[in-house]
């Protein structure tokens, strides 16, 4: 089992919709959890990070976390063609070390 | 506003060879990670360095080495290259400085791709 585990994809949207994207962790002493978007050659880019449970709004984009069922997500509201993209979940510990999911592909269709 | 900077941005080099890659973190920055990321591939956490000196160790092959330097840009270096050592790096910085450690976010730099032929 992955450490960090995210439906690859691809998950496609129309235009406007809500894009949900889902992780879970398996090491209950994560502390740290970051939502990073990449285009295809590009380096990631960070959208959000959250480290209380519950709910954290930024814009469009609101991260979930749930650390008693290991869980985060990210929802993208009134998607775009813009936000096509690779969605990366990333997770840390008490260390510098941070982990990250195989990626979730987004299509937003026009 | 400043960004992280990577030299070289692509890179060729043959079996055996060796490289170095170097990273020039955000100003005032005192942490650096390594990741490397193949094609299709989630990027693999290497080794990261805080306040010059090696903080945590990840997936790195011994034939690479790193190290950063007073002035915080740190050096990838990779030795015996194997063709599977073809890959996207990223050097990515932040800042402890002032801040809860749960807190702290990682930037990344524009990556070298590395050929290995």
């Amino acid at each position: 089992q992955k450490e960090v585990e995210q439906n690859s994809g691809p998950l496609s949207v129309p235009e406007g919709a809500i894009a949900s994207l889902n992780c879970t962790y398996s090491d209950r002493g994560s502390q740290s959890f970051f939502w990073y978007r990449q285009y295809s050659g590009k380096s990631p880019e960070l959208i959000m990070f959250i480290y209380s449970n519950g709910d954290k709004e930024d814009g469009r984009f609101t991260a979930q976390l749930n650390k008693a069922s290991q869980y985060v997500s990210l929802l993208i509201r009134d998607s775009q063609p813009s936000d096509s993209a690779t969605y990366l979940c990333a997770v840390r510990g008490g260390g510098f070390k941070t982990i990250f999911g195989a990626g979730t592909r987004l299509f937003v269709k026009a | 506003a400043a960004g992280v900077i990577q030299s070289p941005r692509h890179l060729i080099k043959e079996k055996r060879e060796t490289a170095t890659l170097k990273c020039y973190p955000i100003p005032r920055h005192d942490t650096v990670y390594w990741y490397q990321q193949g094609p299709g591939q989630d990027p693999q956490f290497l080794i990261s360095f805080y306040e010059k000196m090696q903080s945590d160790k990840g997936s790195i092959p011994d034939r690479f080495s790193a190290q950063q330097f007073s002035d915080y840009h740190s050096e990838l270096n990779m030795s015996s290259l194997e063709l599977g050592d073809s890959a996207l790096y990223f050097c990515a910085s932040s800042s402890l400085a002032f801040k809860d450690r749960v807190q702290e976010t990682q930037y990344f730099g524009p990556g070298t791709r590395l050929l290995v032929l």
